[in-house]
């Protein structure tokens, strides 16, 4: 999707591993998000960024944290990889909040065994 | 937990037909938003409706927003094979800037 990446596109770990997943935007667009996605759940919203080091906990945070050092990048980490983890991740951009429609990238589907 | 939810779960009708997707939520909202989802890939904006806007038109798309039913509404008029696509409605909160909640979507089949 033009503007937004996500790296890398598939990765598979092992259970007690840490894991970083990265977006990267050029958009410039001050909100960055983290969903997760699973069947029978839809999206999940994880973390979520304001602005550079400002990021706030979502419904489904526990074992995630991110960080954001820059408005371009926005970092996932699974401190310690489970299989309840395996999904497919992505990430999301919005110049404000809910008035402005989202642009996602195209995922990452991580697999934890 | 899940703000919107759509019903049917699937829909699957011909090309040509139009298609409707519902979506009912929970609390109050300032905007509700639909996108679309192709199969392995990112969700994409179609469109966006204020809480004070009862029907919204994007080309052949259609919708409507009830908000006394807490209930949104998408039609796809006169369908085509590639339209076959998850629908998710997404909502705010009123109270604050809040992130979107997603549904967990319908799955529109449409054969040729």
């Amino acid at each position: 999707d033009a503007g937004i990446t996500q790296s890398p596109r598939h990765k598979v770990t092992e259970t007690g591993t840490p894991v970083t997943l990265r977006c990267h935007q050029t958009e410039n667009h001050r909100y960055m998000y983290w969903y997760r996605q699973d069947p029978g759940h839809g999206l999940r919203l994880i973390h979520y960024s304001y602005g550079v080091k400002d990021t706030d906990k979502g419904e489904v945070s526990d074992g995630y944290s991110v960080s954001r050092s820059k408005t371009e990048d926005f970092l996932l980490t699974l401190e310690s990889a489970t299989s309840s983890q395996t999904s497919v991740y992505f990430c999301a951009i919005s110049e404000g909040t809910a008035i402005y429609g989202y642009t996602f990238g195209s995922g990452t589907r991580l697999t934890v065994v | 937990s899940q703000q919107g939810e759509e019903d049917p779960q699937a829909l699957s009708i011909q090309e040509g037909e139009n298609a409707t997707m519902n979506c009912s939520y929970k609390t109050s909202i300032n905007n509700l938003q639909w996108y679309r989802q192709n199969s392995g890939r990112g969700l994409v904006h179609l469109i966006l409706i204020r809480s004070n806007e009862r029907e919204k038109h994007s080309g052949r798309l259609r919708v409507t927003l009830d908000t006394s039913k807490k209930s949104s509404s998408l039609l796809i008029t006169a369908s085509r094979a590639a339209d076959t696509a998850s629908y998710f409605c997404a909502t705010d909160k009123k109270a604050g800037n809040t992130p979107l909640v997603f549904g967990k979507g319908t799955r529109l089949s449409v054969i040729a």
